[in-house]
């Protein structure tokens, strides 16, 4: 079955701007999760979304935001960009979400100028 | 709050060489354990996972761990690594019950095997 899709791959924004992010999950998941990956942070928590609510937040500034569809596909927004948001933004998919398997797309590499 | 340690940032092993590498968890109440890793420009793809059951879990490509709870550590092993072995390993954590089962990782292990 295909994977975590996400696009596009790569993208190079100014600051100031704001970018969307998409993530079509694998067909029959409904939940979503958003990771931002960083050399010096590391893999962080974004936000997670079940049949299109958002069931949990992690410790990012509200001009982070995303949403679902009903078809499970996701995005997620960023506002005023900031240098610091350069990041890779992964996005994983679970059947239910939690306890069972995380399944992750090649992420979206973000670069801010 | 949960928080995932992973002891060391860069391992280098030449082939055949045996491998652990460390995880520990800070949390106090049930958890569900995972292994993942992230080859060179490629997607995080899991490795294993400890759910319940058994501590001893046995993952793809001859790759186990052990879960040790009175320590709160599940440390990564492979007998004998090899050079396509060459990754970012990264341990993660979520909480076995709840709303917030988001994934905790640790900061990661880039291994690096030489040929």
């Amino acid at each position: 079955k295909a994977g975590v899709t996400q696009t596009p791959r790569y993208l190079i924004k100014t600051r100031g701007q704001q970018v969307t992010l998409s993530c079509s999950p694998i067909s029959g998941h409904r939940s979503v999760s958003w990771y931002q990956q960083t050399p010096g942070q590391g893999l962080q928590f974004l936000f997670e979304y079940f049949s299109e609510t958002q069931r949990n937040k992690g410790n990012f500034p509200g001009r982070f935001s995303g949403r679902q569809f009903s078809n499970s596909r996701s995005e997620m927004n960023v506002s005023t960009l900031e240098l610091g948001d350069s990041a890779l933004y992964l996005c994983a998919s679970t059947f239910q979400g939690g306890g069972t398997e995380a399944f992750f797309g090649q992420g979206t590499r973000l670069t801010v100028v | 709050a949960q928080s995932v340690s992973q002891h060391n940032h860069h391992v280098i092993l030449s082939e055949a060489a045996s491998l652990e590498l460390g995880c520990n968890y800070s949390y106090g109440g049930t958890v569900n354990l995972f292994w993942y890793v992230q080859y060179p420009g490629q997607h995080l793809q899991l490795l294993l996972k400890y759910f319940s059951g058994d501590p001893l879990v046995k993952g793809i490509k001859g790759f186990e761990a052990e879960f040790i709870k009175s320590k709160f550590s599940f440390n990564l092993r492979k007998p004998s690594v090899q050079w396509s072995d060459t990754a970012e390993y990264f341990c993660a954590v979520n909480m076995a019950s709840g709303s917030a089962r988001q994934l905790t990782f640790g900061s990661g292990t880039q291994l690096t095997v030489l040929p």
